[in-house]
């Protein structure tokens, strides 16, 4: 398929352990931006890149949150040393600079 | 501090009926407002946009109504149907800020 794709579908782990969370974006795109959606809450801003610029971290909550995009495609979220707080579906879009974007199915995070 | 505000936060419609969702926005930089509507388990979708330069944009049963002055738009729906049951988000673009979300039940 042509689509963003986001691996794991579900990741399960425990207070204190690190997580990576993988985004494939659309072939093409420029910009990809990661997003946090808790139970009964809207899209949180986490992390905008844009082809070679610096990104935008501005929404990331706190310093155990990284992201990065190797070689201007696939991009890792990754969370050290996880609280229960943390759990939520995280949501990679991408899009041609800063047109529609388009969405992955997200990664359920459960924190226990 | 939440940049774009949505209501209501959930709302029951009859098919056939019109399902309005309101948005409203504090930053005058926002230059795109779009609509997305996500389905259980999947990601948001893009369903119809607007930029400040128009007051309204119509796609189908779909329309946006613009108000800069009030900064202010919404999403209206007519004849809704089952099949448009699903979460919709509006969201303004300088920074990218997402309203709370919408569940809207379209009842057969």
């Amino acid at each position: 398929g042509a689509g963003v794709s986001q691996s794991p579908s579900n990741k399960v782990t425990e207070k204190g352990k690190d997580v990576e969370l993988r985004c494939d974006p659309i072939s093409g795109h420029t910009a990809l931006y990661w997003y946090r959606q808790s139970l009964g809450q809207g899209l949180e801003f986490l992390i905008y890149f844009q082809g070679n610029s610096a990104p935008d971290k501005s929404g990331l909550p706190s310093d155990r949150f990284s992201a990065e995009r190797t070689g201007g495609s696939v991009s890792t979220l990754t969370i050290q040393r996880t609280q229960q707080e943390d759990s939520a579906v995280y949501l990679c879009a991408s899009s041609f600079s800063r047109g529609e974007q388009f969405f992955g199915p997200g990664t359920r995070l459960t924190v226990l | 501090q939440q940049q774009v505000k949505q209501s209501p936060q959930s709302l029951i419609v009859q098919k056939g009926g019109i399902s309005i969702i309101n948005c409203a926005y504090e930053n005058t930089a926002f230059d795109y407002f779009p609509w997305y509507q996500q389905f259980p388990g999947k990601g948001p979708a893009l369903l119809i946009a607007i930029r400040p330069d128009v007051s309204e944009k119509k796609e189908g049963r779909f329309t946006i109504s613009f108000n800069k002055s009030a900064k202010q738009f919404s999403l209206h729906i007519m004849d809704s149907q089952p099949g448009d049951s699903a979460t919709y988000f509006c969201a303004g673009y300088d920074q990218f800020y997402f309203g709370t979300g919408t569940s809207l039940t379209v009842i057969p």
